[in-house]
């Protein structure tokens, strides 16, 4: 059974800091790794995904996946407003049947 | 482009009674559809996933009695919410699987208020 935890639960920072989300799970058989974005109001969107360890960057976000730490995170570079957002980390063994297991978020403001 | 819609955008019922909501991919062809509830909390409570050609799978919670769904298709799949109580207000989301790239795509939500 899988299980997917964040932390924190809640971030506020100042613009320009860098930003770290966390992301653990439980079932080492996992192979798909996300991290979708939900800005208020909106529905959630794929922000970036990784399938093998190690580190993948696009612009200001780069992923870290760990999987032997059964761990990955989240790193934005020069965080701004337009960054807050609910974000949520999700998990998949592999299949494309298969269930999504998300997180249950990490709330992150940053303050002008 | 992969979309997936979702109607109504809002819904107010009152207590006790029952509302239909639908989900729609296109430009691909889902080979699964979850259903999630997200609440006034933000609270993300996945309800069932469900895979053309096979049962739907209900998470701890949440019953095809309370919630039946229907997946006739590999674009289309509806969900009931029957005898709605405050406790069933929240958003909620239809995320629909491309087989190509393993990725969900989300609908924008139907927000449903109960009075």
């Amino acid at each position: 059974q899988q299980n997917v935890q964040q932390s924190p639960e809640s971030l506020i920072v100042p613009e320009g800091a860098r930003t770290s989300l966390n992301c653990t799970f439980s079932d080492s058989a996992s192979q798909y790794f996300w991290w979708y974005r939900q800005h208020s109001g909106k529905a959630p969107k794929a922000l970036m995904s990784i399938f093998s360890n190690g580190e993948k960057e696009e612009g200001r976000f780069t992923i870290h996946l760990n999987k032997a730490s059964l761990h990955f995170s989240l790193h934005i570079r020069d965080s701004q407003p337009s960054d807050s957002a609910l974000y949520l980390c999700a998990v998949n063994r592999g299949s494309a049947l298969g269930r999504l297991h998300f997180g249950a978020g990490t709330q992150l403001i940053v303050i002008p | 482009g992969a979309l997936v819609y979702q109607y109504p955008r809002r819904t107010i019922c009152k207590s006790g009674t029952s509302m239909r909501m639908e989900c729609q991919a296109v430009g691909f062809q889902a080979t699964s559809v979850a259903w999630y509830r997200q609440s006034p909390q933000k609270t993300f409570e996945l309800i069932a996933l469900s895979t053309v050609n096979s049962a739907i799978k209900y998470e701890q919670n949440f019953t095809q009695e309370k919630f039946p769904i229907s997946h006739p298709n590999l674009s289309f799949s509806s969900m009931t919410v029957l005898n709605a109580y405050l406790e069933d207000r929240g958003l909620y989301l239809c995320g629909a699987r491309d087989p190509d790239n393993y990725e969900q795509y989300f609908g924008p939500g139907t927000r449903l208020t109960v009075l």
